[in-house]
């Protein structure tokens, strides 16, 4: 079956513009998780979503956003960039979120 | 703060030894999870085990899990060099969705 498709794989922005990054998890996952990796502050968890619905959220401002469709398909946004958001940015997909996670191969997100 | 803490930071072994990196946490969980990561990719998922777990075994990883100490074990036999990447727990405190990954341990096997 498909993994975790994220796309873009590579995205190169501007301070102070915004980005949109998506996350299709395989078939039937319901929960989808995001993380932000860098190399100064490793793994940082971003949010969780399930059924649409946000269950958790990390210690990030408000610039970074996300939301879930009805497809289970994720879709993260940050607004007004800053260079410190350079990151890779992980989604992972889960049945119900107590399962192990399958991760994406990431988006490398630039910001200049 | 950080949910779980690896050590060491760093590991190197010849190739065909044991590796043995442990794992930290804080709060109460219901299974900490083990993941690889190679080189900025994605990561792959190892092993869970439960809290009601002591040890679990899958080829040559096995897990040991402490919940009295709060820490974990992970034991990778007769390492190749393949298994040269970087390895993490993860924990999510009981009742919440919200896995948090430790530090990680860098492993490099030379062959």
């Amino acid at each position: 079956k498909a993994g975790v498709t994220q796309t873009p794989r590579y995205l190169i922005k501007t301070r102070g513009q915004q980005v949109t990054l998506s996350c299709s998890p395989i078939s039937g996952h319901r929960s989808v998780s995001w993380y932000q990796q860098t190399p100064g502050q490793g793994l940082q968890f971003l949010f969780e979503y399930f059924s649409e619905t946000q269950r958790n959220k990390g210690n990030f401002p408000g610039r970074f956003s996300g939301r879930q469709f009805s497809n289970s398909r994720s879709e993260m946004n940050v607004s007004t960039l800053e260079l410190g958001d350079s990151a890779l940015y992980l989604c992972a997909s889960s049945l119900v979120g107590e399962q192990g996670y399958t991760f994406g191969s990431g988006t490398r997100l630039t910001v200049v | 703060s950080q949910q779980g803490e690896e050590d060491p930071q760093a590991l190197s072994i010849q190739e065909g030894e044991n590796a043995t990196m442990n794992c930290s946490y804080k709060t109460s969980i219901n299974n900490l999870q083990w993941y690889r990561q190679n080189s900025g990719r994605g990561l792959v998922h190892l092993i869970l085990i439960r809290s009601n777990e002591r040890e679990k075994h899958s080829g040559r990883l096995r897990v040991t899990l402490d919940t009295s100490k709060k820490s974990s074990s992970l034991l990778i036999t007769a390492s190749r060099a393949a298994d040269t990447a970087s390895y993490f727990c993860a924990t999510a405190e009981s009742g919440t969705y919200k896995y948090i990954f430790g530090t990680g341990t860098r492993l490099k096997v030379l062959a």
